[in-house]
């Protein structure tokens, strides 16, 4: 099993650029989840799905979009990038009340 | 709402000398409680759970936590800390199923000879 994968590890973008963070497991997890991860802010939640076709917000969705079209896949996208949107990105899996398992982690620097 | 606090942002120890990492949550019922490591440069990597049973949970490279409903915490703890225990910990509260799980803020760990 690879788990949680993610890509790509490091991205710059120009303010405005659009871009897809992507991610996806193979242990046939119903949850997923994206979350972004600022210095003294711990993670906050951006997006979750808890199957595919559905999709829910969390904390912090303004800016990003997501989709579930399968099991496996959740990708992230950014429509209009802005400087505000420079984190780490960390995509997670989970089947019911087990715990999440975390993906590596993307960092994006929007200048 | 649910919410964890991690009071210390920030902690040094001693190699060899013992750890507790503080956290207290807010949740109206028996949560589901986790922490969770990060290593520089990594993702998160579970370190233990409490779901119901025992109050005093054992974990991965030696760390347990306490599940005190009174107090509302759910402290981490190790008798003895080593070099490669220095990371970032992360405590987590949930109500379990298919619900969100809020993290707190995290407290950074170093560790010096």
């Amino acid at each position: 099993n690879a788990g949680v994968t993610q890509t790509p590890k490091f991205q710059v973008l120009k303010t405005g650029q659009s871009m897809t963070l992507q991610c996806a497991q193979d242990m046939n997890h119903e949850y997923m989840s994206w979350y972004r991860q600022d210095p003294g802010m711990g993670l906050r939640l951006i997006h979750y799905s808890v199957g595919a076709g559905i999709t829910d917000q969390g904390e912090v969705p303004n800016g990003y979009n997501v989709s579930r079209s399968t099991t496996e896949d959740f990708p992230l996208r950014l429509l209009s990038a802005a400087p505000s949107q420079t984190s780490v990105y960390f995509c997670a899996s989970r089947s019911g009340e087990l715990e999440q398992y975390f993906g590596p982690g993307t960092r994006l620097t929007v200048t | 709402a649910q919410s964890v606090t991690q009071p210390d942002i920030h902690i040094t120890v001693s190699e060899g000398a013992s750890l507790e990492l503080r956290c207290n949550y807010s949740y109206g019922a028996t949560p589901y409680l986790f922490w969770y490591v990060q290593s520089p440069g990594q993702g998160l990597q579970l370190l233990l759970k409490y779901f119901s049973g025992d109050t005093l949970v054992q974990g991965i490279k030696g760390f347990e936590a306490e599940f005190k409903r009174s107090q509302s915490s759910f402290n981490l703890r190790k008798p003895s800390v080593h070099w490669s225990d220095a990371a970032e910990y992360f405590c987590a509260v949930g109500p379990g199923g298919y619900q969100k799980v809020t993290f707190g803020t995290g407290t950074k760990l170093q560790v010096i000879p």
